[in-house]
């Protein structure tokens, strides 16, 4: 099925660890975005990329690197992670010239301990 | 700058009775709106959107909305609750001048009783 792929599912990390998380869509879509949900605040943007070889801050990017390494995926970095960091994240992808909304991944549940 | 206001954290209902989430929204410009709803555990699903067609939204799972610009809002309805409807609901706001950034509001828990 055509979709949002997001691994891993999930992951504990030990504060200071690194990772990478992964995201890639198969549906030709040029824009793409990372988000965390965090309970009672909904869901923020961390990056985006509008289209391959862009990538721009959302609300809450201090901590986090991105790569959009062709037009399919777009991963996520956390260089030095902290309990902070501890979330649910979701990756999505849409079409801004046929926008109806966003497709989002499953999500990746990270533990920061 | 675009925001979405959902007025209740949790909203409990009956079995049966019809179910209202409110949703208030601020944007600058011709906004498009959506629903997600996300169940236990899961990712989100998209219930409907408006995007400047007609006022009144059909969705599925028999659930509806209505934008209504005088008043900001974008409510969700439904009327009868199941069972199944239990889950967590999300209002979101995009504009097409912000980049079609999907802004979301805080969430409203939806608990049916039965």
């Amino acid at each position: 099925n055509a979709g949002v792929t997001q691994t891993p599912k999930f992951q504990v990390l030990k504060t200071g660890q690194s990772m990478t998380l992964q995201c890639a869509q198969d549906m030709n879509h040029n824009s793409m975005y990372w988000y965390r949900q965090d309970p009672g605040m909904g869901l923020r943007l961390i990056y985006y990329s509008a289209s391959e070889g862009t990538t721009d801050k959302g609300e809450v990017p201090n901590g986090y690197n991105v790569s959009r390494l062709n037009k399919r995926e777009f991963s996520l970095r956390l260089e030095s992670a902290a309990p902070s960091q501890t979330s649910v994240y979701f990756c999505a992808s849409s079409d801004p010239d046929r926008f109806y909304g966003y497709t989002f991944g499953s999500g990746t549940r990270l533990t920061v301990v | 700058a675009q925001s979405v206001t959902q007025l209740d954290s949790h909203v409990s209902v009956s079995e049966g009775t019809p179910v209202l989430l409110r949703c208030n929204y601020s944007s600058s410009y011709s906004p498009s709106l959506f629903w997600y709803v996300q169940h236990p555990n899961k990712g989100l699903q998209l219930l409907l959107k408006y995007t400047s067609a007609a006022t009144l939204v059909k969705g599925i799972n028999g659930f509806e909305a209505e934008f209504k610009k005088s008043e900001t809002s974008f409510h969700l309805t439904k009327p009868s609750a199941h069972m199944s409807d239990a889950a967590e609901y999300f209002c979101v706001v995009s504009d097409r001048e912000y980049g079609n950034k999907l802004v979301f509001g805080a969430g409203t828990i939806l608990r049916v009783k039965s």
